[in-house]
């Protein structure tokens, strides 16, 4: 059962404008989300959480926005840069603190 | 800080070996996290430790793997006897508290 869903494998945007990474989970009890960003043949490096008494949280470039009715969250990026075509993780820490991960999502930035 | 230090980068090796992965913390943190990604099970955490101390191995395949952490700036991840679906990247990832991990770089691990 996956509980961190990212249902686009990949995701092909032009440099300048908006991406937007999607992320759905099921578990009603996850109160805090975090993205995670990962080059090949790097790990995972953190960019970005949310707790989930707010609804939005901004950083820079990136902007996460929490729906918690629809058990949604998507990472904003404005405006994409070449630098920014990595996989994107959503994860979240579930009962026993351990993250559950979503697939990933790749971006690609086009110039 | 140099980050998570992990060694080798790339390990080649003939199923039935033994196989052991390091990995050094960052110091301070005092959580360890040993992972492993595939294509077609993506980023799955095998094990993590708490002050040194395993606190669930649940993701560990079988009883050919275990990992240690004998002190607070070392830990080990160990396959005996190595397969050829063992072939994965291995990542250890430590931090302070549980939620904003930080990554080393990987072990790419090859089993022939």
């Amino acid at each position: 059962d996956q509980q961190v869903k990212q249902n686009s494998p990949s995701l092909s945007v032009q440099e300048g404008r908006i991406s937007i990474l999607n992320c759905d989970y099921t578990n009603s009890m996850f109160d805090y989300f975090l993205w995670y960003k990962k080059y090949p043949a790097e790990g995972p490096t953190f960019l970005i959480s949310i707790s989930s008494i707010k609804d939005k949280n901004e950083d820079g470039r990136f902007t996460v926005f929490l729906n918690k009715s629809a058990k949604h969250l998507s990472l904003h990026i404005v405006p994409s840069q070449p630098g920014d075509s990595a996989v994107y993780f959503c994860a979240a820490p579930d009962s026993n603190y351990q993250l559950i991960w979503g697939a990933g999502t790749k971006l690609i930035i086009k110039p | 800080d140099a980050g998570v230090i992990q060694s080798p980068r790339h390990e080649v090796t003939e199923m039935g070996q033994e196989v052991t992965l390091r990995c050094k913390p960052i110091s301070g943190h005092d959580y360890l996290f040993w992972y492993r990604q595939t294509m077609m099970r993506g980023l799955e955490l095998l094990i993590y430790f708490n002050n040194n101390v395993p606190i669930d191995d649940s993701g560990m395949p079988e009883d050919r793997f275990s990992a240690k952490m004998p002190n607070a700036s070392f830990s080990t991840l160990k396959i005996q006897p190595s397969e050829p679906r063992d072939s994965a990247v291995y990542f250890c990832a430590s931090s302070l508290g549980v939620y904003e991990q930080f990554f080393g770089p990987g072990t790419r691990l090859t089993v022939l």
